[in-house]
């Protein structure tokens, strides 16, 4: 079962535009967590933020946690063609849980 | 440092006819973590291994999918035999802790 749902399901924009996705998920959580996949390829961390962090900073990223909506943030600033993939979202209810990944926003990003 | 290696990645077999992944995680990982992907989806949990045991198996459909680590390394997952729906990518990762995970490229599988 999918806890987190993705908002967009895909999102095309212009390289040096700001990219938006958003997470929102159903139960209490320890932690949230963002991954990256390309194409064919594996899924590799961006960023984690626990149930006590509002926002997190990693270079072009930045992620936004609201408990009270449940619901989660993804920016990438000033986009490049190689941000191009899949961002999924994905939840852990415990500190010692299983992770519970969406179904992802398919980013577009044109030269 | 080598990432989480997979083999093979991509793999074509009949229905009904056997097949096994294998997965090498990070050194030291003691947390090992096979997904199933289906086309637009994000990654479920098959099983997830501490060492060589799996603390977690709830959602490995046992008729057919075995997976083993022996020795608390190295995990190879199995299906016999493979149906149509079984066509996805499978995901190997592993975690030095349970928290981020690295994961490997996959095999993909197509069942015909």
């Amino acid at each position: 079962s999918q806890q987190g749902e993705e908002d967009p399901q895909a999102l095309s924009i212009q390289e040096g535009e700001n990219a938006t996705m958003n997470c929102s998920y159903k139960t209490s959580i320890n932690n949230l967590q963002w991954y990256r996949q390309n194409s064919g390829r594996g899924l590799v961390h961006l960023i984690l933020i626990r149930s006590n962090e509002r926002e997190k900073h990693s270079g072009r990223l930045r992620v936004t946690l609201d408990t009270s909506k449940k619901s989660s943030s993804l920016l990438i600033t000033a986009s490049r063609a190689a941000d191009t993939a899949s961002y999924f979202c994905a939840t852990r209810r415990g500190s010692q849980g299983n992770l519970i990944f969406g179904k992802g926003t398919k980013l577009s990003v044109k030269p | 440092e080598a990432g989480v290696v997979q083999s093979p990645r991509y793999k074509i077999i009949e229905k009904k006819q056997p097949v096994a992944f294998w997965c090498n995680p990070i050194s030291g990982h003691n947390t090992l973590y096979w997904y199933l992907q289906n086309l637009g989806q994000g990654p479920e949990l098959l099983i997830r291994y501490e060492n060589e045991e799996a603390v977690d198996d709830s959602q490995l459909p046992k008729d057919r999918f075995s997976a083993e680590r022996l020795k608390g390394v190295d995990s190879t997952l199995k299906i016999q035999p493979a149906e149509l729906g079984d066509s996805a990518v499978y995901l190997c990762a592993s975690s030095p802790r349970d928290n981020e995970q690295f994961f490997g490229p996959g095999t993909r599988l197509t069942v015909l």
